[in-house]
């Protein structure tokens, strides 16, 4: 079967860095996706990894390992307003989109 | 600007009671999903359109169907919801070409099943 597996919370320090964690097993693979979702919204796309290595995108920084079928998404310099839940979500061999149930992050002040 | 509208935001209905949701995009997408999403969980895939071709996952239950008469619109049908059917009903887009295929969400159809 098919399974993406991200921590259920996490809790971090306004200003900190955090790193969630994703790890998948997939058949095939066409990239990773986190979004970020907001406590009854919708979610909304953060970054997509195809190739190994850290993709940076301003405080958010994304890093993939295809042999290790491993993904974080790094979040710096933390803000109240980054207090969400991070889906991680890979693209199968059939371009179907595997969901993980997202990590619920709390950022304390 | 361009963006993926879900009517309605709320609904309230009595268990047996059709829903109907309605989702448009004005971002001219080929691809149109309807996701249920329900606390703390992954959003689970029920149905999605390539252009016209439907596609039904397959445990989808058949209390679900779909419509969508062009481009723009899609609709998703409860036809007799039950207790288990309350959740988040997330209307999403995607342009359907190879690569990076980003999907747009609609802020979602919060449903409530008394």
């Amino acid at each position: 079967g098919q399974n993406i597996d991200q921590p259920t919370e996490m809790t971090a320090t306004e200003g900190a860095i955090v790193q969630i964690n994703c790890t998948y097993q997939t058949s095939g693979f066409n990239g990773l996706f986190w979004y970020q979702q907001h406590a009854g919204e919708a979610p909304t796309f953060l970054s997509y990894n195809v190739l190994d290595g850290l993709e940076e995108k301003g405080r958010f920084s994304s890093f993939l390992s295809r042999s290790k079928g491993y993904s974080y998404l790094l979040l710096k310099e933390l803000q109240m307003k980054d207090s969400a839940s991070y889906l991680c979500a890979v693209l199968d061999s059939n371009y179907q989109l595997i969901w993980g149930a997202g990590t619920k992050l709390i950022i304390k002040p | 600007d361009a963006m993926v509208i879900q009517n309605p935001r709320y609904q309230v209905t009595q268990f047996g009671k059709p829903v109907t949701l309605s989702c448009s995009q004005t971002l001219n997408h080929n691809v149109m999903y309807w996701y249920q999403q329900k606390s703390s969980q992954a959003p689970k895939l029920l149905f999605h359109y390539y252009d016209k071709d439907f596609n039904n996952e397959a445990d989808t239950p058949d209390n679900f169907q779909s419509r969508r008469p062009n481009t723009s619109f899609c609709f998703l049908d409860i036809r007799s919801p039950g207790l288990g059917d309350a959740a988040m009903y997330l209307c999403a887009t995607s342009s359907g070409q190879a690569g990076a295929n980003v999907l747009t969400f609609g802020a979602g159809s919060r449903l409530t099943v008394l």
